[in-house]
């Protein structure tokens, strides 16, 4: 069964910071990983979506690497703000699950002015 | 373009009660998930479905039922509610095609069952 994990669970940082969330999976079959971001009592956006072939992905001051072989991605956010205050989620899904996502438990970002 | 819509977004009910949280979408997706999400366990796959008229059993989904009778929508069942039901839900959608894994997600259905 596949397991993902989050670390850390939390983290506050001073504004203008260079920060990295981390995230590992237990079955390195996967076929792609994605990250969410989530603010308080809202849905998920996603942030990043890295297929199994890909070593990293970027988005503006987000980027995420995949190391499929050692069961890690890790989310780099450069240059963090207090609009990056957020809960960040990382999610795997199998080829043949039709797209079904097992989570982390996320983290907590806080960025401080 | 809404995207994936949820109603209603509150609910309290009383153990023992049933219920049925609707989703919504109009991307014309055909893929389309329930996960519910509790303090320091994630998101958890309850039911999901692959098309109009199809239905599957996810992580955890002893206590709901699902039906896709209509390809945007997707209706979530509580028969009896139990207090372990207490959680966030949310519905999510993506297309079949294999270049578009990208899930989309509602803004959630936040319930309360005491």
């Amino acid at each position: 069964k596949q397991e993902v994990t989050q670390i850390p669970a939390a983290l506050s940082v001073p504004e203008g910071e260079n920060l990295v969330l981390n995230c590992s999976f237990t079955d390195s079959a996967i076929y792609n990983l994605q990250w969410f971001r989530q603010d308080p009592g809202k849905g998920l956006t996603s942030l990043l979506l890295i297929q199994s072939s890909q070593r990293e992905q970027t988005s503006g001051r987000l980027n995420a690497s995949l190391d499929k072989s050692s069961g890690r991605s890790t989310l780099y956010i450069a240059a963090s703000q207090p609009g990056d205050s957020a809960t960040y989620l990382c999610a795997v899904s199998r080829g043949t699950s039709y797209g079904k996502l097992t989570f982390g438990q996320g983290t907590i970002l806080t960025v401080h002015p | 373009n809404a995207g994936v819509t949820q109603t209603p977004k509150f609910r309290v009910l009383k153990t023992g009660q049933s219920m049925t949280l609707l989703c919504a979408q109009d991307m014309n997706h055909e893929y389309m998930y329930w996960y519910r999400q509790d303090p320091g366990m994630g998101l958890r796959l309850i039911h999901y479905s692959v098309g109009e008229g199809t239905t599957a059993k996810g992580e955890v989904p002893d206590g709901y039922n699902v039906s896709r009778l209509k390809k945007q929508n997707f209706l979530l069942g509580l028969e009896s509610a139990a207090p372990s039901q207490t959680s966030v839900y949310f519905c999510a959608s993506r297309p079949r095609v294999e270049t578009s894994y990208e899930q989309y997600f509602g803004p959630g259905t936040r319930l309360t069952v005491t």
